[in-house]
Parts: C-alpha cells; structure tokens; sequence
C-alpha cells in the first residue's frame, strides 16, 4: 500500500539556520503530497502541497519539490525562526484514494 | 484557525465507558474524516463520510462507529473503551471527499482512559 518515509528527529537548530526535512513516498500511480505542521498543543495545519511532478509547494518560506524520479518531497526552509518550532508531518493521498497516509513526523526544535 | 471545530477539547474517561466525540466541518465542505493519533501507531485514518454516507473506512475498531448528520456534523463514538484507546482523535473536512483533495483539520479530542 501507499506509505510515507520521514526522516526521525527530533532536529535541533539555531536560528536563523537552514531547515530540511527528507520525505519520501511509495505509492502508484500519481498521488497529490502534502507537508502539514502541529505546533505545540494545536492540530494540524496545512502547510504546502503539490499535485504533479515538479510542481514546487511553498508557504510561509517553506518549500517542497514533487520529484516523481526519486519518489520525494522534501521539505526545506532557508532561515528558521523559533515560531518554527513544531512536529512537521509529511503525507500522500494516493490515486483513487481518499484519505491521507502520514509520516511519522519529525520534531523541530528552533533555540535563540 | 481551519474553520473545522472539535468538541471536546479533552475527555477523560474510565475503562468500559463510552464517549461521543463531535465533529463540524468547514462551511460548504461536504465530506467528514476522522483520524486517530497515538504514540505507537502514529496518525491513522479511521473512516470518512461523504454527505452523510459512509465512503471509506480504514482502521476503525469494531468498537468504534461515526455517523454524518443532515447538518453535516459527524459524530466518532467510541465504546467499550481501553486504556489503548487513549490518543488524540482529529476530524478533517473538505469540499467534495474526492480523491487527493486537501483536507483541513480541526483543533482534536484529548481523550485519556484510565
């Protein structure tokens, strides 16, 4: 079945640093991925998606690339801020499917 | 703020007890998800409802059934509960329940069993 592989955490970073998230999917056919975050305490906010391959998802300076060649979508930010802090979810929903198979999710932590 | 709400916020409950765990979606959505989080099994799809008929169920206990109303809350209730059952419960909602559709989550249930 359709399935998603995070990298684990939890990431530890400093302000201001470069973020990246490794996700990589198994799935047939042409699923729609997605990158949802849970800050503390809170539920789960859609972050950035993407439909087809090499469509680039991007929101609050988050990115992430559709790459179907290497089954992945990464999820990258350039300078992390300590509101960053969160546990960041990556997830599919597959063809002729229609609920969403998540990551294990990956615990952020931003320190001043 | 997704416009999807939860309620409770929190529930404690005991062994053997059963709870309702209630569900709105966002105005105009038609279709209702529920999932399940929890330590071991991460976050998992229980069933989802599609203008008040059940259209896919994932791994959704016996003990546990959901029903979508006229209004189109939707309500996970859960029976016989375990202290296993203990996680948080998340409602998701989207505009037409087809496949690969963006879904928006509400705040979650809080449930404890003790």
């Amino acid at each position: 079945g359709d399935s998603v592989t995070q990298m684990e955490g939890p990431v530890t970073l400093s302000e201001e640093a470069f973020l990246t998230i490794n996700c990589t999917y198994t799935a047939t056919g042409y699923p729609s991925l997605f990158w949802y975050v849970q800050y503390p305490g809170e539920g789960l906010q859609l972050l950035l998606k993407a439909t087809k391959a090499d469509d680039k998802g991007s929101n609050k300076g988050f990115e992430a690339t559709y790459r179907k060649e290497t089954t992945s979508f990464h999820l990258e930010k350039g300078s992390v801020q300590v509101s960053d802090s969160a546990v960041y979810f990556c997830a599919l929903s597959g063809f002729n499917d229609y609920k969403l198979s998540f990551g294990a999710g990956t615990t952020v932590t931003v320190r001043a | 703020d997704s416009g999807v709400t939860q309620t409770p916020k929190h529930l404690i409950t005991a062994t053997g007890q059963r709870v309702t765990l209630r569900c709105s979606p966002r105005s105009g959505d038609l279709s209702v998800y529920w999932y399940q989080q929890s330590l071991d099994q991460g976050l998992q799809f229980l069933i989802q409802y599609y203008n008040g008929e059940e259209r896919a169920k994932g791994n959704i206990l016996e003990r546990f059934s959901a029903q979508q109303f006229p209004d189109l809350h939707s309500e996970l209730n859960l029976s016989s509960l375990e202290l296993g059952d203990s996680a948080l419960y998340f409602c998701a909602s989207s505009e037409d329940g087809t496949e690969q559709e963006t879904q928006y989550f509400g705040p979650g249930t809080r449930l404890l069993v003790l």
